[in-house]
């Protein structure tokens, strides 16, 4: 499977701020999507990062909000704009294997405290 | 959209024992469930899929299950060992043209105990 990364591991910053989360792929995959996982909770879809055009986003969420970026196909930025202590999750980048394959295999994850 | 329920929330075992989760989703067009398995503060993964063309799937002590008709779909694992202890999470998604989005459900904490 590929080998993911995300910058940074975790941060804290405080109310209003913005905070640009880092993707990394270690080989080209097609699909690129961004969870996010509330304390104790499961993990949500925010949007398809689609190489070359805008993200699409799930019922909830907006591009005003989590801007994302996918400009080649080993890298995607997610942005959590104007941030509230609501925010404060785990996010999580997501690939394909790639193929006809269908598995999905998860970075490290950031873990954003917001204050 | 899918939705995928997750029972039950919580599961402690005795070593050696048998664990088994279950999930139920909405959307019959569903073809592909994974099973996934997170340690505390560790990235979800993948221990386990099964397509909608298969009816049950074994890798070692694990095994999953696949009911399309009644669309429910279950996690097995024998022999229960402590480094089974996590929260697994099952989802279901759709084919490729729909960009494979996952839906997870709610997710099961097992706790094997020595």
């Amino acid at each position: 499977s590929a080998v993911i990364s995300q910058k940074p591991s975790r941060d804290i910053c405080q109310r209003g701020t913005s905070l640009t989360i880092q993707c990394q792929v270690d080989s080209q995959v097609t699909m690129m999507f961004w969870y996010r996982q509330q304390p104790g909770q499961s993990l949500t879809l925010i949007a398809t990062a689609n190489q070359g055009s805008e993200a699409t986003y799930e019922s909830g969420f907006v591009i005003d909000k989590f801007p994302i970026s996918r400009p080649n196909l080993t890298f995607s930025t997610l942005t959590v704009s104007n941030m509230s202590p609501e925010d404060s999750s785990i996010y999580l980048c997501s690939v394909e294997g790639g193929g006809y394959r269908s598995e999905q295999y998860f970075g490290p994850g950031t873990r954003l405290t917001v204050t | 959209g899918e939705n995928v329920e997750q029972h039950p929330s919580t599961l402690s075992v005795q070593e050696g024992d048998s664990a088994v989760i279950k999930c139920t989703y909405s959307d019959s067009a569903s073809n592909y469930f994974p099973w996934y398995k997170q340690e505390l503060g560790k990235r979800p993964q993948l221990i386990i899929d099964i397509r909608s063309n298969v009816g049950e799937k074994k890798d070692q002590r694990i095994a999953v299950t696949l009911n399309k008709t009644a669309k429910h779909f279950s996690l097995h694992i024998t022999e229960t060992q402590p480094e089974d202890s996590a929260v697994y999470f099952c989802a279901a998604s759709r084919t490729k043209a729909a960009g494979n989005k996952l839906t997870f459900g709610g997710g099961t904490r097992v706790l094997v105990k020595p």
